[in-house]
């Protein structure tokens, strides 16, 4: 059972576009949401996380949107770029340990 | 400065044999986590160490065991390799603090192939 759930699988992207992944999590416990990014061959990598005391974070050109009624939270990537182009990871963690819980990942591939 | 460390970072097993993957960060991090990273799944915890001298079972244990050696260590041991075990595996090392947490640094990972 898979406690963050992360849509699309994988989106395509015009050169300059706007790329928007979504996630979904079911614990209320949760209190930490950070996002990472994967290049080929690479570990995945920090990229921008969230608490639950703010709606929204942004950081250049990358915002996270935060509803936690909803329990839904989204990375949006404005004037995508080629070099974008990546995996991407969301996660949820909270509780002892700090244990991250992962999506399944998006493959964004962003169209020069 | 190195961050996260992992050896071997690829590795060809047959299938009953045993090994063990290292990984050491220089961080001064409290706690490290061992993931496996398979298509479609994301990436799964199957070990983790939230202080030196404690480990605990993720969501993935079943074949696997771990060693804390130290602050800086944190090894992970398949006793006998099945294919099913063929993935990407990641160390990874955060802070580790109650009251502040800034995530996860991850090591370049070891991709294992059992056959």
């Amino acid at each position: 059972q898979q406690q963050v759930k992360q849509s699309p699988q994988s989106l395509i992207v015009q050169k300059g576009g706007i790329s928007i992944i979504n996630c979904a999590y079911e614990n209320t416990a949760f209190d930490y949401f950070p996002w990472y990014q994967q290049f080929p061959g690479k570990g995945p990598a920090l990229l921008i996380a969230i608490r639950p005391d703010v709606s929204e974070k942004k950081e250049g050109r990358f915002t996270i949107s935060f509803n936690k009624s909803a329990k839904q939270f989204s990375l949006h990537i404005m004037d995508s770029q080629p070099g974008d182009s990546a995996t991407y990871f969301c996660a949820a963690a909270g509780g002892y340990g700090n244990k991250l819980v992962f999506g399944a990942g998006t493959i964004l591939r962003v169209k020069s | 400065n190195a961050g996260v460390t992992q050896t071997p970072k690829f590795q060809v097993l047959k299938t009953g044999q045993s090994m063990t993957l290292q990984c050491a960060q220089d961080m001064n991090h409290n706690s490290m986590y061992w993931y496996r990273q398979d298509p479609g799944m994301g990436l799964r915890l199957i070990y983790y160490s939230a202080s030196e001298g404690t480990t605990d079972k993720g969501e993935v244990p079943n074949g696997y065991n771990v060693s804390r050696l130290n602050k800086r260590e944190f090894s992970l041991r398949l006793e006998s390799a099945a294919p099913s075990q063929t993935s990407v595996y990641f160390c990874a090392s955060s802070e580790g603090r109650a009251t502040i947490f800034y995530g996860y640094t991850f090591g370049s990972g070891t991709r294992l192939t059992v056959v």
